[in-house]
């Protein structure tokens, strides 16, 4: 069973671009969630999708979206870049109906100059 | 709206002490509670789940507490070691599409 992976690493943007972070859920999951992590902040809940359709948003404009594939991948992209996106990215997946106990990978570090 | 409080923001303690970190919530109906690890600059790893009907979880050194009548959870840490050195954060589940509420975290340094 392979773990949560996210790419790429790092990333340095100009203010006003778009950009895409992607994630490769745990094997089986069908549940995914992306988290914005500020320096020195807990994580925000960005939104969750669900068989492909998201169907959870936190406090976040619609120039943040996202794709869920069948194939356990998913995507978090960000339109027009404003310097405070500057963030770690991070996605978590799980299982509904079992624990809901969230799995994380290892981040995106975004950096928006 | 659910908010969680960790306490305190930064500890540092001498190798070998047993030690409690701290987490509050507003709102009792929980569905489960996860405390995490994260390194400076790396991604979360699980510690523990307590589910909303358990009071307690254990793994290794590690023992965490739920009592959600007061909106209050907490992680011992038994014989603390400098590879414990690490923030440790609390989230919430509300069980839904809500996704985690999280604390600020605890940052712990454990003195060699």
């Amino acid at each position: 069973e392979t773990g949560v992976t996210q790419s790429p690493t790092h990333l340095i943007k100009t203010r006003g671009q778009q950009v895409t972070l992607r994630c490769s859920s745990q094997s089986g999951h069908n549940t995914v969630s992306w988290y914005q992590q500020a320096l020195g902040q807990g994580p925000q809940f960005i939104f969750q999708y669900y068989r492909e359709e998201e169907n959870g948003r936190g406090n976040f404009p619609p120039r943040f979206s996202g794709l869920q594939f069948p194939n356990y991948s998913s995507e978090l992209n960000v339109n027009a870049l404003e310097l405070d996106d500057s963030a770690l990215y991070l996605c978590a997946s799980s299982f509904r109906g079992r624990s809901y106990e969230q799995y994380f990978g290892p981040g995106t570090r975004l950096t928006v100059t | 709206k659910q908010e969680v409080t960790q306490i305190p923001a930064a500890l540092s303690v001498p190798e070998g002490e047993n030690l409690v970190l701290n987490c509050s919530f507003t709102d009792s109906a929980i569905y489960n509670l996860q405390w995490f690890r994260q390194d400076p600059g790396k991604g979360l790893t699980s510690l523990l789940l307590i589910q909303s009907s358990q009071r307690e979880q254990t793994s290794g050194r590690l023992n965490a507490s739920l009592d959600k009548s007061s909106g209050r959870s907490t992680l011992y840490i038994a014989a603390s070691q400098p590879g414990d050195s690490a923030t440790y954060l609390c989230a919430i589940s509300g069980g839904g599409a809500d996704g985690l509420t999280f604390g600020k975290g605890t940052h712990l340094i454990i003195q060699p």
